[in-house]
């Protein structure tokens, strides 16, 4: 167990519907990113958050949207779902903002679009 | 803007034999470097990381990697293979310096140790 903590483990959705996933960072970590590991494109850094703010986006699309709570969790919303954005989300978590010395990963969310 | 470039997508080695990943990074700032490994079905968990000190950096599971700047290189070895090495491998750079706050991974490597 690394610590963090991702809910569910899978998902299965209809094409147009919308999800949420949720993290838990590992304890005392203040930053939380957003990853998606796909076949065709590898793994891509979606979105991070520090300490409630974000605090850098990369290929995240606007049909997708995030956000970090007080108590320092997480969820990723995915809307309007097609059948590209199967794939495995990954969150990880790091005690600071630049993931210096690494990142923690979550066990990921297996998000299949039917 | 940082890169990485894992230049093998898939390494296949007799278990007891010699492992050599290779990696090759660019980055406008001094470089954070880390290998990841995931196993089927598994999160992805932190080998090792070399963050500006020691060049040679030991990791978990007898793994080892050098980080050589003159030729932007940062290719992880095992002196002997297991069965249970078989996994995905990622190379992953982090800039420090830089307003850069996310890490970008290579495409991975696929480990395969044959019997």
């Amino acid at each position: 167990d690394s610590g963090v903590t991702q809910t569910p483990k899978h998902l299965i959705t209809a094409t147009g519907q919308r999800v949420t996933l949720r993290c838990s960072p590992r304890s005392g970590d203040l930053s939380v990113y957003w990853y998606q590991q796909s076949l065709d494109q590898g793994l891509q850094f979606l979105i991070q958050y520090y300490n409630g703010e974000e605090r850098a986006k990369g290929n995240i699309l606007e049909r997708f949207s995030a956000q970090q709570f007080p108590d320092l969790h997480s969820e990723l919303n995915l809307s309007s779902l097609e059948l590209g954005d199967s794939a495995l989300y990954f969150c990880a978590s790091s005690q600071g903002n630049r993931g210096l010395y690494g990142y923690t990963f979550g066990s990921g969310t297996r998000l299949t679009v039917v | 803007a940082q890169s990485v470039t894992q230049l093998d997508s898939h390494v296949s080695v007799s278990e007891g034999t010699p492992v050599l990943l290779r990696c090759n990074y660019s980055s406008s700032y001094s470089p954070s470097l880390f290998w990841y490994v995931q196993h089927p079905n598994k999160g992805l968990q932190l080998l090792l990381k070399y963050t500006s000190a020691a060049t040679l950096v030991k990791g978990i599971n007898g793994f080892e990697a050098e980080f050589k700047k003159s030729e932007t290189s940062f290719h992880l070895t095992k002196p002997s293979a297991h069965m249970s090495d078989a996994a995905e491998y990622f190379c992953v750079v982090s800039e420090n310096g830089g307003s850069n706050y996310k890490l970008t991974f290579g495409k991975g490597t696929l480990l395969t140790v044959n019997p």
